[in-house]
């Protein structure tokens, strides 16, 4: 099947800085990505749906100025933690909607832990 | 939204029994659901899709069925193995664009 990377897988960062995660569709185009966020024991919660070349859709609940999405390629989105605060800390998921088999994959998503 | 349940308790079975995993849903019946197998600090893995005209579907040792009178969907591993040991999740979407809510998971563990 398709291929979803993260980059990084796990993150060790202070409190107030800014943290940067990428997600990449390895071998399919992906008009749409989503960013999922999971607390130990609990479900993936949808934070935003990202759209190639347009902005993002958020959440309700979900800060848009402290997530940043950026969707600049059909195989890339980013999502950045800004001023990151020990509640940040989460494993975040990825994935992404293949374009042409209409196919949703996930990445191994990454595990952000601020101090 | 919906809400979405799932057997919170692990479930623990022997190896080469079978297990059987709930997902209810409160609200509107959707178009499909899906299964998803999720390992310790992992992404999902999609595992199984019904749509709401399939009252069961099988691949190899699963078998989802799915009841929208019920409200309810239920996942079954036959001849389970310690390898089947994971978190099952349940998905519905929540529109045709690809976004789903997930419910919290059942925890598996096979013992040999």
């Amino acid at each position: 099947g398709a291929v979803v990377s993260q980059h990084p897988s796990w993150v060790i960062c202070k409190s107030g800085t800014s943290v940067k995660i990428e997600c990449r569709s390895l071998d399919f185009q992906a008009t749409t990505m989503f960013w999922y966020r999971q607390f130990p024991k609990q479900s993936l919660m949808l934070m935003a749906t990202s759209n190639e070349g347009s902005k993002a859709t958020y959440e309700q609940g979900v800060e848009k100025d402290k997530f940043l999405i950026n969707h600049a390629s059909l195989t890339l989105s980013t999502l950045t933690v800004t001023s990151a605060h020990p509640e940040d800390s989460s494993f975040y998921i990825c994935s992404a909607r293949d374009r042409k088999y209409n196919e949703q994959f996930f990445g191994p998503g990454t595990r952000l832990t601020v101090l | 939204s919906q809400k979405i349940e799932q057997n919170s308790e692990a479930l623990n079975i022997q190896e080469g029994k079978t297990a059987t995993l709930t997902c209810n849903y409160t609200n509107y019946s959707p178009a499909y659901l899906q299964w998803y197998r999720q390992d310790p600090g992992r992404g999902p893995v999609f595992l199984l899709l019904i749509r709401e005209n399939e009252k069961e579907k099988r691949k190899e040792r699963l078998k989802v069925t799915f009841d929208t009178t019920l409200k309810q969907s239920l996942f079954h591993i036959t001849a389970s193995q310690p390898a089947d040991s994971a978190t099952y999740l349940c998905a519905l979407p929540t529109d045709s664009w690809g976004k789903f809510q997930f419910g919290a998971g059942t925890q598996v563990v096979v013992t040999p």
